[in-house]
This record gives C-alpha cells, structure tokens and sequence, in this order.
C-alpha cells in the first residue's frame, strides 16, 4: 500500500541552524501538506503546497519557515533559524484532491537546543 | 476562529462493548470531516471520512454528521484493546488545513 515518507527520523539541531526536513508523498497526490504537534499538544496545520505553489498557510508558517518542491518526489519544509520552540513532531501528507482524505507520514522529530 | 471540541478522557471501555467518541466544531462552514488514531508516538493515521449529513459505517467504526448541531461522533463496535488510542476529530475548512482537536484519549479494558 502507498504510503507517505519522511527523513529523517529524528533530527537535532542547534538554535539559529538551518534544518530540511524530508518528505516523499504518495505518488500520484497532488496536494502536500505540512503538520506539526508539540509534545503533548494538538496537531497544527502549518502550510498546503499544490502545484508548485504554497495554496493556504497558518499564522505558525512565518518568514523562517518555507517549503519546496525541488524534484517529483521530493517536498520539503526547511525551516532558517531554529528556535527553541521549533521543537515538535513535523507531519507531512499528501491527498490527491483538494477536500479529500489526507494521509500523514511517520513524522520528524525535531530537537532544538 | 475555528475550534474543536472533543472530551480528553480518559474515556474507558470494556473489551467488546460500543466506545462513543464526540466532537463538536464552532464553524458550519466546514464540508468535509474526517477521523484520526493516534497511537503514543506515531503519526495521525486515518479511519473515517464523512461528507454528508447521516451515518456512514466501514467496518467496526461508524461516523456521524449533524451539521445543524455543527457535531460528528465515531462510534467503535466491539471495541479490541488496540483500538486503545487517542481519537482525533478534524473537520476541513477551506480548501486544505485540518483543524485537529485536542483528541480524546480512549482506553479498552481487557
């Protein structure tokens, strides 16, 4: 069964260091978005990606946050300067339709010191 | 601003009865509807989608929409104890970002 990817699994990062997180979707999706979940809090919409052009982002998606699509596999949220409050599970999803299903990735785990 | 309510719980059943999970959502303007499991640790996985006002059944696991009372359940027949999760509502607003509620953290006794 098609399933969503995401690299890596675990990353730590100093304050104010750049960090990538990876994302392959579901093959033949269209859309992709960006989630995360603070330790013990909600999951959060961060930002919806379709055709190669950001569709709806939160008030969370600031300046230091942006995503990509760099290949036909590949989406990507980097975020530029990390902040201690930058710590927090990252989710990526894909669905094949705007309104329709949407299918979470195992998650990043973002470490900020 | 858009919110989702749901009970944390803990909201413990015994093994083989209906759990019920409820949710209710401050915007009629949503159209789509969906539920998550979220085992400790793990990602969102996806068990129902809901469109319509009324019931729809897939397996064990049936959703419910009023959207006048802006409310949507899951009911889980014959409940196993690794249905034991935390159960997230997520209505659609808009064209793309879920609005996740806080969950509710369901416990199957054995």
């Amino acid at each position: 069964e098609p399933e969503v990817t995401q690299t890596p699994s675990h990353q730590v990062t100093q304050m104010g260091q750049e960090v990538i997180l990876r994302c392959v979707p579901i093959s033949n999706h269209l859309y992709f978005y960006w989630y995360r979940q603070i330790l013990g809090q909600k999951v959060e919409f961060l930002v919806s990606f379709y055709n190669n052009e950001i569709s709806e982002k939160s008030e969370i998606f600031d300046d230091q946050f942006s995503v990509e699509r760099p290949d036909g596999s590949n989406f990507t949220l980097k975020i530029r300067s990390t902040k201690l409050e930058d710590s927090a599970m990252y989710f990526c999803a894909s669905s094949d339709g705007t309104g329709d299903e949407q299918y979470f990735g195992p998650g990043t785990r973002l470490t900020v010191t | 601003q858009k919110e989702v309510e749901q009970n944390s719980g803990p909201l413990s059943v015994p093994e083989g009865a209906i759990a019920s999970l409820n949710c209710t959502y401050s915007d009629r303007g949503s159209q789509s509807f969906f539920w998550y499991r979220q085992y400790s640790g793990k990602s969102p996985e996806l068990i129902m989608s809901i469109y319509s006002n009324g019931d729809k059944e897939d397996g064990r696991f049936t959703a419910q929409l009023n959207k006048a009372s802006q409310y949507v359940s899951l009911l889980i027949r014959d409940s196993q104890p690794s249905d034991s999760a935390t159960y997230l509502c997520a209505p659609l607003w808009g064209a793309d970002g879920l609005t996740f509620g806080k969950g509710t953290h369901l416990i199957i006794q054995p």
